[in-house]
Protein backbone atom coordinates (compact mmCIF):
# COMPACT_ATOMS: atom_id res chain seq x y z
CA UNK A 1 0.00 0.00 0.00
CA UNK A 2 1.18 3.09 -1.32
CA UNK A 3 0.32 5.58 1.51
CA UNK A 4 -2.06 7.19 -1.89
CA UNK A 5 -5.62 6.80 -1.88
CA UNK A 6 -8.02 7.63 -4.65
CA UNK A 7 -11.95 7.33 -4.89
CA UNK A 8 -13.63 6.00 -6.32
CA UNK A 9 -12.20 2.61 -7.72
CA UNK A 10 -14.59 2.67 -10.81
CA UNK A 11 -16.71 5.01 -12.76
CA UNK A 12 -18.99 4.56 -15.38
CA UNK A 13 -20.48 7.53 -16.74
CA UNK A 14 -21.84 8.79 -20.03
CA UNK A 15 -20.68 11.29 -23.15
CA UNK A 16 -21.12 14.95 -21.88
CA UNK A 17 -21.14 14.70 -18.44
CA UNK A 18 -19.15 15.57 -15.66
CA UNK A 19 -17.36 13.43 -13.36
CA UNK A 20 -14.76 14.19 -10.30
CA UNK A 21 -11.96 12.00 -9.18
CA UNK A 22 -10.76 12.54 -5.39
CA UNK A 23 -7.20 11.87 -3.99
CA UNK A 24 -5.84 12.38 -0.73
CA UNK A 25 -2.19 11.74 -0.85
CA UNK A 26 0.85 10.36 1.97
CA UNK A 27 0.56 11.79 5.09
CA UNK A 28 3.41 14.92 4.47
CA UNK A 29 3.56 15.22 1.42
CA UNK A 30 2.87 18.38 -0.23
CA UNK A 31 2.70 17.49 -3.88
CA UNK A 32 0.11 15.96 -5.87
CA UNK A 33 0.45 14.87 -9.51
CA UNK A 34 -2.22 13.74 -11.59
CA UNK A 35 -1.36 11.18 -14.30
CA UNK A 36 -3.86 9.49 -17.24
CA UNK A 37 -2.95 5.88 -18.55
CA UNK A 38 -4.76 4.57 -21.79
CA UNK A 39 -3.66 1.94 -24.10
CA UNK A 40 -2.73 4.02 -26.91
CA UNK A 41 -1.17 7.15 -24.97
CA UNK A 42 0.92 5.42 -22.08
CA UNK A 43 0.82 7.04 -18.88
CA UNK A 44 0.80 10.78 -19.51
CA UNK A 45 1.32 13.39 -16.93
CA UNK A 46 -1.77 15.85 -16.45
CA UNK A 47 -1.35 17.98 -13.61
CA UNK A 48 0.84 19.30 -10.52
CA UNK A 49 -0.28 21.09 -7.69
CA UNK A 50 1.94 21.97 -4.47
CA UNK A 51 0.65 22.98 -1.40
CA UNK A 52 -2.84 24.33 -3.02
CA UNK A 53 -1.31 25.83 -6.17
CA UNK A 54 -1.33 24.68 -9.36
CA UNK A 55 2.98 24.24 -10.13
CA UNK A 56 2.97 22.41 -13.52
CA UNK A 57 0.96 21.61 -16.57
CA UNK A 58 1.47 18.78 -18.60
CA UNK A 59 -1.55 17.37 -21.44
CA UNK A 60 -4.30 18.22 -19.66
CA UNK A 61 -7.26 19.19 -21.71
CA UNK A 62 -8.78 22.55 -21.39
CA UNK A 63 -12.09 20.39 -20.24
CA UNK A 64 -10.21 18.90 -17.30
CA UNK A 65 -9.13 20.67 -14.26
CA UNK A 66 -7.87 19.70 -10.92
CA UNK A 67 -7.43 21.92 -7.34
CA UNK A 68 -5.81 20.83 -4.10
CA UNK A 69 -7.58 21.93 -0.94
CA UNK A 70 -5.96 23.34 2.25
CA UNK A 71 -6.02 19.66 4.06
CA UNK A 72 -4.33 18.59 1.19
CA UNK A 73 -6.72 16.32 -0.79
CA UNK A 74 -6.85 16.79 -4.62
CA UNK A 75 -9.88 16.43 -6.91
CA UNK A 76 -9.84 16.30 -10.67
CA UNK A 77 -12.75 17.51 -12.67
CA UNK A 78 -13.43 16.17 -15.94
CA UNK A 79 -16.24 17.93 -18.22
CA UNK A 80 -18.06 17.34 -21.23
CA UNK A 81 -16.55 13.79 -21.54
CA UNK A 82 -16.01 11.91 -24.59
CA UNK A 83 -15.24 8.51 -25.38
CA UNK A 84 -11.81 8.62 -25.72
CA UNK A 85 -11.82 9.73 -21.85
CA UNK A 86 -12.16 6.55 -20.99
CA UNK A 87 -8.33 5.63 -19.16
CA UNK A 88 -7.20 4.85 -15.71
CA UNK A 89 -6.81 7.87 -13.67
CA UNK A 90 -3.77 7.97 -11.23
CA UNK A 91 -2.52 10.48 -8.30
CA UNK A 92 0.73 10.80 -7.05
CA UNK A 93 2.33 12.05 -4.03
CA UNK A 94 6.23 13.32 -3.10
CA UNK A 95 7.24 14.99 -0.28
CA UNK A 96 9.45 18.29 -0.22
CA UNK A 97 12.89 17.56 -0.36
CA UNK A 98 12.55 14.00 -2.44
CA UNK A 99 10.86 14.03 -5.70
CA UNK A 100 10.11 10.24 -5.29
CA UNK A 101 6.28 9.55 -6.83
CA UNK A 102 3.89 7.30 -4.72
CA UNK A 103 1.31 6.46 -6.90
CA UNK A 104 -2.21 5.16 -5.51
CA UNK A 105 -4.24 2.75 -7.13
CA UNK A 106 -6.37 4.73 -9.79
CA UNK A 107 -9.63 5.57 -10.97
CA UNK A 108 -11.27 3.26 -14.20
CA UNK A 109 -13.57 5.87 -15.81
CA UNK A 110 -15.53 4.26 -18.37
CA UNK A 111 -17.35 6.92 -20.66
CA UNK A 112 -20.36 4.79 -22.52
CA UNK B 1 9.62 9.98 -32.59
CA UNK B 2 8.03 10.01 -28.63
CA UNK B 3 10.80 11.58 -26.03
CA UNK B 4 11.02 7.89 -24.39
CA UNK B 5 11.08 4.74 -26.43
CA UNK B 6 10.00 1.19 -24.88
CA UNK B 7 9.82 -2.58 -26.19
CA UNK B 8 5.80 -3.20 -24.94
CA UNK B 9 6.55 -7.24 -25.56
CA UNK B 10 5.62 -9.32 -23.81
CA UNK B 11 8.88 -10.09 -22.75
CA UNK B 12 8.45 -13.88 -22.17
CA UNK B 13 11.56 -15.75 -19.92
CA UNK B 14 11.75 -19.20 -17.80
CA UNK B 15 12.42 -18.70 -14.03
CA UNK B 16 15.40 -18.31 -12.74
CA UNK B 17 16.83 -16.48 -16.02
CA UNK B 18 18.39 -12.85 -16.03
CA UNK B 19 15.85 -10.15 -17.59
CA UNK B 20 16.74 -7.20 -19.36
CA UNK B 21 14.25 -4.13 -19.68
CA UNK B 22 15.63 -1.05 -21.98
CA UNK B 23 14.43 2.10 -22.91
CA UNK B 24 16.04 5.01 -24.60
CA UNK B 25 15.13 8.58 -24.86
CA UNK B 26 15.56 11.60 -27.11
CA UNK B 27 15.77 14.82 -24.14
CA UNK B 28 18.86 15.24 -23.11
CA UNK B 29 17.92 17.21 -20.13
CA UNK B 30 16.48 13.92 -18.19
CA UNK B 31 18.58 14.01 -15.20
CA UNK B 32 16.38 11.51 -13.10
CA UNK B 33 15.53 8.31 -14.16
CA UNK B 34 12.87 5.87 -12.58
CA UNK B 35 11.49 1.99 -12.97
CA UNK B 36 7.97 1.31 -12.10
CA UNK B 37 6.71 -2.18 -11.72
CA UNK B 38 3.20 -2.25 -12.64
CA UNK B 39 0.69 -5.57 -11.93
CA UNK B 40 -3.00 -5.43 -13.75
CA UNK B 41 -5.55 -2.83 -12.66
CA UNK B 42 -3.20 -1.36 -10.13
CA UNK B 43 -0.80 1.33 -9.28
CA UNK B 44 3.01 2.10 -10.61
CA UNK B 45 5.26 1.10 -7.41
CA UNK B 46 8.57 2.33 -7.81
CA UNK B 47 11.44 0.07 -8.03
CA UNK B 48 14.70 2.23 -8.77
CA UNK B 49 15.54 5.86 -8.65
CA UNK B 50 18.72 6.78 -9.87
CA UNK B 51 20.49 10.60 -10.73
CA UNK B 52 22.36 10.76 -14.26
CA UNK B 53 24.65 7.91 -14.99
CA UNK B 54 26.09 5.03 -13.39
CA UNK B 55 24.23 1.98 -11.76
CA UNK B 56 22.58 1.06 -8.80
CA UNK B 57 21.90 -1.78 -7.29
CA UNK B 58 18.94 -3.24 -4.95
CA UNK B 59 18.80 -6.70 -4.09
CA UNK B 60 17.51 -8.13 -7.42
CA UNK B 61 17.30 -5.57 -9.13
CA UNK B 62 19.99 -3.27 -11.06
CA UNK B 63 19.45 0.09 -12.77
CA UNK B 64 21.97 1.16 -15.36
CA UNK B 65 22.19 4.82 -17.01
CA UNK B 66 24.17 5.81 -20.35
CA UNK B 67 23.61 9.23 -20.85
CA UNK B 68 25.80 9.59 -23.65
CA UNK B 69 23.50 7.02 -25.52
CA UNK B 70 20.60 8.26 -23.58
CA UNK B 71 19.82 4.42 -22.92
CA UNK B 72 18.56 3.01 -19.58
CA UNK B 73 18.25 -0.61 -18.34
CA UNK B 74 16.47 -2.85 -15.87
CA UNK B 75 18.23 -6.12 -15.05
CA UNK B 76 16.81 -8.83 -12.71
CA UNK B 77 18.90 -11.21 -11.56
CA UNK B 78 16.92 -14.92 -10.77
CA UNK B 79 13.35 -14.03 -12.13
CA UNK B 80 10.66 -15.16 -10.36
CA UNK B 81 7.09 -15.99 -11.47
CA UNK B 82 5.55 -13.00 -9.32
CA UNK B 83 8.07 -10.86 -10.94
CA UNK B 84 5.59 -11.20 -14.32
CA UNK B 85 4.35 -7.72 -14.74
CA UNK B 86 4.63 -4.49 -16.44
CA UNK B 87 7.81 -2.00 -16.01
CA UNK B 88 7.77 1.38 -16.77
CA UNK B 89 10.49 3.47 -17.39
CA UNK B 90 10.12 7.18 -16.31
CA UNK B 91 12.20 10.30 -16.20
CA UNK B 92 12.57 13.91 -15.53
CA UNK B 93 14.74 16.86 -16.43
CA UNK B 94 16.37 18.28 -13.18
CA UNK B 95 13.48 21.13 -12.80
CA UNK B 96 13.31 21.74 -9.07
CA UNK B 97 15.96 19.73 -8.26
CA UNK B 98 15.13 17.32 -5.43
CA UNK B 99 12.79 19.91 -3.93
CA UNK B 100 9.20 20.04 -3.78
CA UNK B 101 7.22 22.29 -5.72
CA UNK B 102 9.09 22.38 -8.82
CA UNK B 103 7.57 21.04 -12.18
CA UNK B 104 8.03 17.58 -11.99
CA UNK B 105 5.44 15.79 -13.81
CA UNK B 106 7.21 12.34 -14.90
CA UNK B 107 7.32 11.40 -18.79
CA UNK B 108 7.19 7.68 -19.21
CA UNK B 109 7.69 4.79 -21.61
CA UNK B 110 4.93 2.83 -22.43
CA UNK B 111 5.57 0.08 -20.85
CA UNK B 112 7.23 -3.88 -20.79
CA UNK B 113 5.33 -6.84 -20.31
CA UNK B 114 6.90 -9.32 -18.63
CA UNK B 115 6.27 -12.70 -18.29
CA UNK B 116 8.39 -14.97 -16.01
CA UNK B 117 7.45 -18.85 -16.67
CA UNK B 118 7.67 -21.43 -13.97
Amino acid sequence: DSGVTQTPKHLITATGQRVTLRCSPRSGDLSVYWYQQSLDQGLQFLIQYYNGEERAKGNILERFSAQQFPDLHSELNLSSLELGDSALYFCASSVVGKNIQYFGAGTRLSVL
Amino acid sequence: QKEVEQDPGPLSVPEGAIVSLNCTYSNSAFQYFMWYRQYSRKGPELLMYTYSSGNKEDGRFTAQVDKSSKYISLFIRDSQPSDSATYLCAMRDAGAGDSGGGADGLTFGKGTHLIIQP
